[in-house]
């Protein structure tokens, strides 16, 4: 049974970077098999998929939300089966909850079917 | 950009009613379409996928369909715990969700 797991500060100020951490139990992400990633949700509101990463032949390829896309940063540190993400230059709009997720591919639709509980990341001085 | 236009944004609904969902996208996206299920408080949870796929574990009730812009997520007779908020998503170029459907007693 795979475990995702969120973890990172909760309160970050204007203009700083958000940095949240993911550790994935029950699969490794180097395995190639799936996307590892990063959905939000501002309270209230609908979700919006962030970023995700994936491993293919020796090589780590990513994709970002366009809307955000020069503020972003995933990565992935496959020794302690994790993966990151990097949000700068934050404002209010940032405050979410953030979840790390996996989406498989046993569909050409890649679903998502497995989440973290999510954490949420308020984002004010 | 994908534009993703779900619908009703919110409804009422009674135990043992048939309720329908419908997501319309901006563009052709085969049957890259996924549908969830969330809770107050807590993660998504996969319903739906490809369409029309129903994911393992989950009831019988539910039910996907269409392809190329048009899709609609059935519930056939609605049960006490599927009130909740329900979201379609593309996978055929980049990710987008919709914007939500929340669907509470009348």
């Amino acid at each position: 049974q795979v475990q995702l797991q969120e973890s990172g500060p909760g309160l970050v100020q204007p203009s700083q970077t958000l940095s949240l951490t993911c550790t994935v139990s029950g699969g490794f992400i180097s395995s190639g098999d799936y996307y590892w990633s990063w959905i939000r949700q501002p309270p209230g509101k609908g979700l919006e998929y962030v970023a995700y990463i994936f491993y293919s032949g020796n090589t780590y390829y990513t994709y970002y939300n366009p809307s955000l896309k020069g503020r972003l940063s995933i990565s992935a540190d496959t020794s302690k089966n994790q993966f990151s993400l990097n949000l700068s230059s934050v404002t209010a709009a940032d405050t979410a909850v953030y979840f790390c997720a996996r989406a498989t591919p046993y569909s050409t639709s890649w679903p998502v079917d497995y989440w973290g509980q999510g954490t949420l990341v308020t984002v004010s001085s | 950009d994908i534009q993703m236009t779900q619908s009703p944004s919110s409804l009422s609904a009674s135990v043992g009613d048939r309720v329908t969902i419908t997501c319309r996208t901006s563009q052709s996206i085969s049957n890259y379409l996924n549908w969830y299920q969330q809770k107050p408080g807590k993660a998504p949870k996969l319903l739906i996928y490809a369409a029309s796929s129903l994911q393992s574990g989950v009831p019988s009730r539910f039910s996907g369909s269409g392809s190329g812009t048009d899709f609609t997520l059935t519930i056939s007779s609605l049960q006490p715990e599927d009130f909740a908020s329900y979201y379609c998503q593309q996978s055929y170029s980049g990710r987008t969700f919709g914007g939500g459907t929340k669907v509470d007693i009348k």
